[in-house]
């Protein structure tokens, strides 16, 4: 199984600032990375697949980077909406995903 | 638009047998993989089981492997999971969820999910 980590857990940021989460894989999963938005009592959503492609809607400030095991979403400038949980998954070998890193209003 | 609804969750005694229903609408169900994610109270995302879109094929976590079944009838255009000789462990929200038909294998569209409780 390949084991996703995410960090960090939790990621104090305030409105307006640029925020970096990271997720490595265990093994290689070449581009087959995706990142999902969760808010409290709400499914996910999905954000960005491929490693760097954004969904349908999903606006310009978010952005997915890197291929292989190390991996990044970056929001550039944080929305009063986009606080809460995001959780990595990689879909080469099966799908697993990360244990989520927690957006929170700093 | 797409909409996946969930329904059959509830709390059930460990041992018992429960199945989850997702009633799918808004788009060619019958052209998609469809899979089940589930969620533990407080905790991350677990893929569960998934299946084709023909229903030929189905795969599983090892931790539900031989006590849970996905199934799908698409004339009714719904998504099943049979969950047999359920523990406390399978206590999660469990999320009816679409893979993309092409392109890729990740997951574009999720159910607001129904919730399963195992206690005695």
């Amino acid at each position: 199984e390949i084991v996703m980590t995410q960090s960090p857990a939790t990621l104090s940021v305030s409105p307006g600032e640029r925020a970096t989460l990271s997720c490595r894989a265990s093994q290689s999963v070449g581009s087959n990375l995706a990142w999902y938005q969760q808010k409290p009592g709400q499914a996910p959503r999905l954000l960005i697949y491929g490693a760097s492609t954004r969904a349908t809607a999903i606006p310009a400030r978010f952005s997915g980077s890197g291929s292989g095991t190390e991996f990044t979403l970056t929001i550039s400038s944080l929305q009063s909406e986009d606080f809460g949980l995001y959780y990595c998954q990689q879909y080469n070998n099966w799908w697993t995903f990360g244990q989520g890193t927690k957006v929170e209003i700093k | 638009q797409v909409q996946l609804v969930e329904s059959g969750g509830g709390v059930v005694q460990p041992g018992r047998s429960l199945r989850l229903s997702c009633a799918a609408s808004g788009f060619s169900f019958s052209s998609y993989p469809m899979h089940w994610v589930r969620q533990a109270p407080g905790k991350g995302l677990e893929w569960v089981a998934v299946i084709s879109f023909d229903g030929s094929s189905q795969n599983y976590a090892d931790s539900v492997k031989g006590r849970f079944t996905i199934s799908r009838d698409n004339s009714k255009n719904t998504l099943y999971l049979q969950m047999n000789s359920l523990r406390a462990e399978d206590t999660a929200v469990h999320y009816c969820v679409r893979e993309v038909a092409y392109g890729g294998s990740y997951f574009d569209f999720w159910g607001q999910g129904t919730p399963v409780t195992v206690a005695s």
